[in-house]
């Protein structure tokens, strides 16, 4: 079973708005990922908080965690059409020996 | 340059045959993983390794088989029992637990 669901499924902004995808998980975890896929390619990653973490930054992205709620965030800030992609997040559970994916928030950035 | 290869990048099957899937990666990693990945859908776990000649099945695996021999290698076999095999299947790997995974660029199997 999947492990994330992601909210939206999907998103549809234009160029130099921000865009926030939301992300809950059932289990308890050790971490918790987000990854971007363009069409047809392989993941890659973005980001990684930690279960003791509440906030983290990496350029224009900003993640959250909420681990009360089991829940996380990502906000893209300023967006551009390259941004366009489907965003995913994953979940790293206490024994950190698999991790289950969401369904994906379809993120589309107009120009 | 280190990565992981996926091959082929299309691959087509009459059904009721076996066809593995290849993933190799020259990382060194120690974690090894396959999903299934079905059109507008998220990722599914297939089967994950942790060391070589250890594997667990993930959430999906009926119908599929992995071995892993050596340490760069960690292909799947899609077997007739899958019923649904035609989907999107990705590799991944990390050193690690508790690393982020890199994965392949997928091999797309279609079966008639």
């Amino acid at each position: 079973s999947q492990q994330g669901e992601e909210d939206p499924q999907a998103l549809s902004i234009q160029e130099g708005e921000n865009a926030t995808m939301n992300c809950s998980y059932k289990t308890s975890i050790n971490n918790l990922q987000w990854y971007r896929q363009n069409s047809g390619r392989g993941l890659v990653h973005l980001i990684l908080i930690r279960s003791n973490e509440r906030e983290k930054h990496s350029g224009r992205l900003r993640v959250t965690l909420d681990t009360s709620k089991k829940s996380s965030s990502l906000l893209i800030t300023a967006s551009r059409a390259a941004d366009t992609a489907s965003y995913f997040c994953a979940t790293d559970g206490l024994d950190n020996n698999d991790m289950r994916f969401g369904a994906g928030t379809r993120l589309t950035v107009k120009p | 340059d280190g990565g992981i290869t996926q091959s082929p990048k299309y691959l087509f099957r009459k059904e009721g045959q076996n066809v593995t899937l290849s993933c190799e990666q020259n990382l060194n990693h120690d974690a090894m993983y396959w999903y299934r990945q079905d059109p507008g859908q998220g990722l599914r776990l297939i089967y994950y390794s942790q060391i070589v000649n250890d594997f667990q099945k993930g959430d999906i695996a009926e119908g599929y088989s992995v071995s892993r021999e050596k340490k760069e290698s960690f292909p799947l076999t899609v077997t007739s029992a899958q019923k649904n095999p035609t989907a999107f299947y990705l590799c991944a790997s990390r050193p690690t637990g508790d690393s982020p995974l890199h994965f392949g660029n997928g091999t797309r199997l279609t079966v008639t």
